[in-house]
């Protein structure tokens, strides 16, 4: 069935370092594929996303690429802030034409000064 | 202008009550969905509503959890004798329509612990 598998945190960076958060998927099809992101006290809201393979969302630094391939859509950015520690979610949209999200377990975020 | 809103923002209930949980969505969304976040399951779907119609409740846990939607906005969802595995945030989102292509805004979610 639709899944999403996340590396497993927290990740702790010290600023300005390099991030990445894998994130694969199984699913029927060719679904859209998104980075939702929680800061703390504040609600889910989406960072970025991509339709179709290939395609690269990007928004605030943040990047990740559609890989039709590998089924993969890992979130990177080059230099993270304190202001970037939250948590990730990867999700896409469920086999069902409902819309309906599925998510990966989240990823937790902490940037030091 | 005004997002998702949810109320309350925390419950707090004892084991064997219900509980309502109320969803405002964005104006004009005909689309809503509520979802459930726990302590090592992650974020998952518990129910989509098209207007006043759930055609997808495939994710509520069991027959203790009801959902409705009236005028095409307001949504309670209502947990029966609550359990402590009940225990979690619940979110909604509303999205302009259903689908593939449609961004969903979450509100808050309303924290619920059952003693």
């Amino acid at each position: 069935g639709d899944s999403v598998t996340q590396m497993e945190g927290p990740v702790t960076l010290s600023e300005e370092a390099f991030l990445t958060i894998n994130c694969t998927y199984t699913a029927t099809g060719y679904p859209s594929l998104f980075w939702y992101v929680q800061y703390p006290g504040e609600g889910l809201q989406l960072l970025l996303k991509a339709t179709k393979a290939d395609d690269k969302g990007s928004n605030k630094g943040f990047e990740a690429t559609y890989r039709k391939e590998t089924t993969s859509f890992h979130l990177e950015k080059g230099s993270v802030q304190v202001s970037d520690s939250a948590v990730y979610f990867c999700a896409f949209h469920g086999s069902s034409n409902t819309g309906k999200l599925i998510f990966g377990q989240g990823t937790t975020l902490q940037v030091k000064p | 202008g005004a997002g998702v809103s949810q109320s309350p923002s925390n419950k707090v209930t004892e084991k064997g009550k219900d509980v309502e949980l109320r969803c405002d969505p964005i104006s004009g969304h005909t689309a809503l969905y509520w979802y459930r976040q726990s302590l090592g399951q992650g974020l998952e779907f518990l129910i989509y509503f098209q207007g006043n119609s759930a055609p997808d409740k495939s994710g509520l846990p069991s027959d203790r959890f009801s959902a409705e939607r009236t005028g095409g906005s307001v949504s309670t969802l209502t947990i029966q004798r609550t359990q402590q595995e009940d225990s979690a945030v619940y979110l909604c989102a509303s999205s302009p329509l259903a689908g593939s292509y449609n961004e969903q805004f979450f509100g808050p979610g309303t924290r619920l612990t059952v003693l």
